[in-house]
């Protein structure tokens, strides 16, 4: 069965600092893999995927990560945070396939202090 | 414009009264998902279907109920069986690997 781990329910960064974000998942197949965006009361954007080809991967709004097969890692990053980063963050995977079902980490709520 | 649309945003409920939710999409995507959002828990899939009259059980199907008459339509109705149904509810759409989310609603019993 797929799981996925985000470590760190809570994350605080300063305003200008590196924004990690960890994620790691388990699957018996090669995975699609997601990071997803939330503000309050709203619903989930796509940050960036990876399914497959190049292992780094960027995204929106200055978010990248890399696909790390051996160490099953889906960390996110991004070099210098913003105080609009402030948001909650969900990592994702997917066989993909025809019922494409995603299955999701518990979140990580990224606050950024001025 | 195209999008997901949940309707409405904010809804309130006494318990032991079935409630319907709202999901419309104009993406023309096939296969539409309910998902329940409950604080440090992330997105527990409720139902999913991947074409019209047609819809699958989730992870935590019990209490809810779907219908999937139309493409673009696929409401979800929270029974009084279930037992805990104060949540935030996202609806999403694919087509493709990655699922595209509606704002969501939220939904308070007392």
């Amino acid at each position: 069965a797929q799981s996925v781990t985000q470590l760190g329910s809570h994350v605080s960064v300063s305003e200008g600092a590196l924004v990690l974000l960890r994620c790691n998942y388990s699957s018996s197949v090669p995975p699609y893999l997601f990071w997803y965006v939330q503000y309050p009361n709203q619903g989930l954007q796509l940050l960036l995927k990876y399914t497959t080809g190049a292992t780094l991967v960027k995204g929106i709004n200055g978010f990248e990560a890399e696909f790390k097969k051996s160490e099953t890692s889906f960390h996110l990053t991004k070099p210098s945070a913003h105080m609009s980063d402030a948001a909650e963050y969900f990592c994702a995977v997917s066989q993909g396939g025809a019922t494409n079902k995603l299955i999701f980490g518990t979140g990580t709520l990224l606050a950024v202090q001025p | 414009d195209g999008g997901i649309t949940q309707s409405p945003k904010y809804l309130f409920r006494k318990e032991g009264q079935n409630v319907t939710l709202s999901c419309e999409q104009n993406l023309n995507h096939d296969a539409m998902y309910w998902y329940r959002q409950d604080p440090g828990q992330g997105l527990r899939l409720i139902y999913y279907s991947q074409i019209v009259n047609d819809f699958q059980k989730g992870d935590i199907a019990e209490g809810y109920s779907v219908s999937r008459e139309k493409k673009e339509s696929f409401p979800l109705t929270v029974t009084s069986a279930q037992k805990n149904p104060t949540a935030f509810y996202l609806c999403a759409t694919t087509q493709g690997p990655e699922q595209y989310f509606g704002p969501g609603t939220r939904l308070t019993v007392t």
